[in-house]
């Protein structure tokens, strides 16, 4: 009963650095975004899919890129990370219509 | 789009009294309204939610009051208890525009015992 799994929880990058945050649901939802979370600014999102070939972008896709070969999976790229980039990383899934998202644990990601 | 804002930023009440967060929204056509609960290092959480079709819904100790006209929706948590220190989200969704959810700036509730 693993839910939304995020990896990795903390990560460190130098700038100009790429990774990959990697998200997995076991519910098969059809709707998966990611978010990023900033003091005083709340949940902003980033990218998202309504299944599995369709993604599109949030409030604030510049510098990330996401793709979804799968239904089950959601990974979310920076390109070359800049400082602007540290933030907490959540993952989410849900239903298509309005219903219950279920969140990660979150990645907590420091650009030096 | 859909702008939610949301107040207090901080709020911090005596265990046993009550703590109300209240949210306003933009998009007459938000029809969907979920309260989120983080936990320190957690990600969040749902604790209730209300749709455009119900003005009132309660599930114990916690409430949620949605007015269409006046575009706001409020939780209510009354008897509080430490467990309830957290920061709470409101969000609104019209499931339009990829049935995106706009959050807001979120609360930080402390439950003095």
């Amino acid at each position: 009963n693993a839910g939304v799994t995020q990896t990795p929880k903390f990560q460190v990058l130098k700038t100009g650095q790429s990774m990959t945050l990697q998200c997995a649901q076991d519910m098969n939802h059809e709707y998966m975004s990611w978010y990023r979370q900033d003091p005083g600014m709340g949940l902003r999102l980033i990218h998202y899919s309504v299944g599995a070939g369709i993604t599109d972008q949030g409030e604030v896709p510049n510098g990330y890129n996401v793709s979804r070969s799968t239904t089950e999976d959601f990974p979310l790229r920076l390109l070359s990370a800049a400082p602007s980039q540290t933030s907490v990383y959540f993952c989410a899934s849900r239903r298509l219509v309005n219903t219950e998202a279920f969140f990660g644990q979150g990645t907590r990601l420091t650009v030096v | 789009g859909e702008n939610v804002e949301q107040h207090p930023s901080t709020l911090s009440v005596q265990e046993g009294d009550s703590a109300v967060i209240k949210c306003t929204y933009s998009d007459s056509a938000s029809n969907y309204f979920p309260w989120y609960k983080q936990e320190l290092g957690k990600g969040p959480q749902l604790i209730i939610d209300i749709r455009s079709n119900v003005g009132e819904k309660k599930d114990q100790r916690i409430a949620v009051t949605l007015n269409k006209t006046a575009k706001h929706f409020s939780l209510h948590i009354t008897e509080t208890q430490p467990e309830d220190s957290a920061v709470y989200f409101c969000a609104a969704s019209s499931g339009n525009t990829g049935n995106q959810f706009y959050f807001g700036t979120g609360t930080s509730l402390t439950v003095i015992p």
